[in-house]
């Protein structure tokens, strides 16, 4: 079975400009998350979506962070305009429910690095 | 209501030595209990999850200990090995609804041979 796939794996940007993350989950798996994890922390939901609806959305700076699922599999996440403060791991995760938990698989993660 | 304090933040233990992680919650809510173990450059990966049902889960050299009442959990790995030395974090979710998790800050665990 394919893991959580991500790409890119890396990006420098400098601020103000825009980014593009894109993740493809484990077949099957009907809910996906977009972490973020910043330098020396625990990642931090970003956006859960269950199928392509949009779950909680609660701690994403809408301002500058955007999220799509479209047809229920990849998503992409963006940010635009990037500031210093967006430096930090972007990890998206997917799921399937069992009957005991919840066990979530992560991509590799994409570093943004943003100068 | 959210957090999940994690400590110690860094451990050095030596090899075949037992290494004890231990985190706190808050939200009553949270009913699912894993920890995850990173690699440097690597997505967190599943190690060990439990219910709070249950007061103890065993896989292997890893285990949980879970205290409800104290709403405490930690985890111990025993004969710590060399291959265990990564970043270790606990978390806490829900099993319904809003099942993100929330993660303690992390412990980076270093096994010397």
């Amino acid at each position: 079975e394919a893991g959580v796939a991500q790409s890119p794996r890396y990006k420098i940007i400098e601020k103000r400009q825009s980014v593009a993350f894109w993740c493809n989950p484990i077949s099957g798996h009907a809910t996906l998350y977009w972490y973020q994890q910043i330098l020396g922390q625990g990642p931090k939901l970003l956006i859960q979506f269950q199928n392509n609806g949009v779950v909680d959305d609660s701690q994403l700076p809408k301002d500058r962070f955007s999220a799509e699922r479209l047809k229920g599999v990849d998503s992409t996440l963006k940010i635009q305009p990037a500031k210093l403060e967006d430096s930090a791991v972007y990890l998206c995760a997917s799921s399937k429910k069992t009957g005991g938990g919840e066990t979530q698989y992560f991509g590799p993660g994409t570093r943004l690095l943003v100068l | 209501q959210q957090q999940v304090k994690q400590s110690p933040q860094s451990l050095i233990v030596q090899k075949g030595g037992i290494s004890i992680i231990n985190c706190a919650y808050e939200n009553t809510a949270f009913d699912y209990f894993p920890w995850y173990q990173q690699f440097p450059g690597k997505g967190p990966a599943l190690l060990i999850a439990i219910r709070p049902d249950v007061s103890e889960k065993k896989e292997g050299r890893f285990t949980i200990s879970f205290n409800k009442s104290a709403k405490q959990f930690s985890l111990h790995i025993m004969d710590s090995q060399p291959g265990d030395s990564a970043t270790y974090f606990c978390a806490a979710s829900r099993s319904t609804g809003r099942r993100a998790l929330t993660f303690g800050s992390g412990t980076r665990l270093q096994v010397q041979p």
